[in-house]
């Protein structure tokens, strides 16, 4: 158990719809981190939360979005989703940054999402 | 715009034999970082290494060891002694500076068998 937890471990929903998969990250770890795996797209870095505020952002869509909260979780919201939204989202955390520091990083065991 | 490379989809290997798994990036910075992650059968993901630009050090980690050589932008990845349970899919990734313009290659899947 890596200790960071995301709920749900499955969602499926229809086109068009609007989910929220929300990460807790390890405890005293400050850095989230958003990934998609998909068979189409491979392994994907979505987006980076150090301590509530945005660190880097990779291939996020637009209908996508996603915060850091006081407490350190994490949510990322999918809205207008679309077939090809359907994939594994991976949630990750560390205590930095991870670039710039010896660090290691957690993954939490994942959201699979279908799109019908 | 940054790449990564794993030239090498499938490999399979018997049990107590050495494997490598290379991995071939391009990018323009001068400060970057490099990574290895392993999935398991199970679909978890696994951290096993970051290395900075700056640090052609080779690392090893009990059998894991990674070999960095930045005139052949290489950081490949030998796997010492292979054992069943190191069958997974091995990512290799690359980021910049501040996490900026993350990177994975397509994977390796690796396969020890008994």
């Amino acid at each position: 158990d890596s200790g960071v937890t995301q709920t749900p471990k499955h969602l499926i929903t229809a086109t068009g719809q609007r989910v929220t998969l929300r990460c807790s990250p390890r405890s005293g770890d400050l850095s989230v981190y958003w990934y998609q795996q998909s068979l189409d797209q491979g392994l994907q870095f979505l987006i980076q939360y150090y301590n509530g505020e945005e660190r880097a952002k990779g291939n996020i869509l637009e209908r996508f979005s996603a915060q850091q909260f006081p407490d350190l979780h994490s949510e990322l919201n999918l809205s207008s989703l679309e077939l090809g939204d359907s994939a594994l989202y991976f949630c990750a955390s560390s205590v930095e940054p991870l670039a710039g520091t010896t660090d290691t990083q957690y993954f939490g065991p994942g959201t699979r999402l279908t799109v019908l | 715009a940054q790449k990564v490379t794993q030239a090498q989809t499938e490999i399979s290997v018997v049990e107590k034999e050495d494997v490598t798994l290379d991995c071939v990036y391009e990018t323009r910075d001068t400060t970057y970082y490099l990574f290895w992650y392993k999935q398991p059968p199970s679909g978890e993901l696994v951290f096993l290494i970051r290395r900075n630009s700056f640090d052609e050090q080779n690392e090893i980690s009990g059998r894991y060891s990674w070999n960095f050589q930045k005139s052949t932008s290489s950081f490949n990845f030998t796997i010492t002694a292979s054992q069943v349970v190191d069958s997974a899919v091995y990512f290799c990734a690359l980021s910049g500076n501040y996490g900026q313009n993350f990177v994975f290659g397509p994977g390796t899947r690796l396969s020890v068998l008994p």
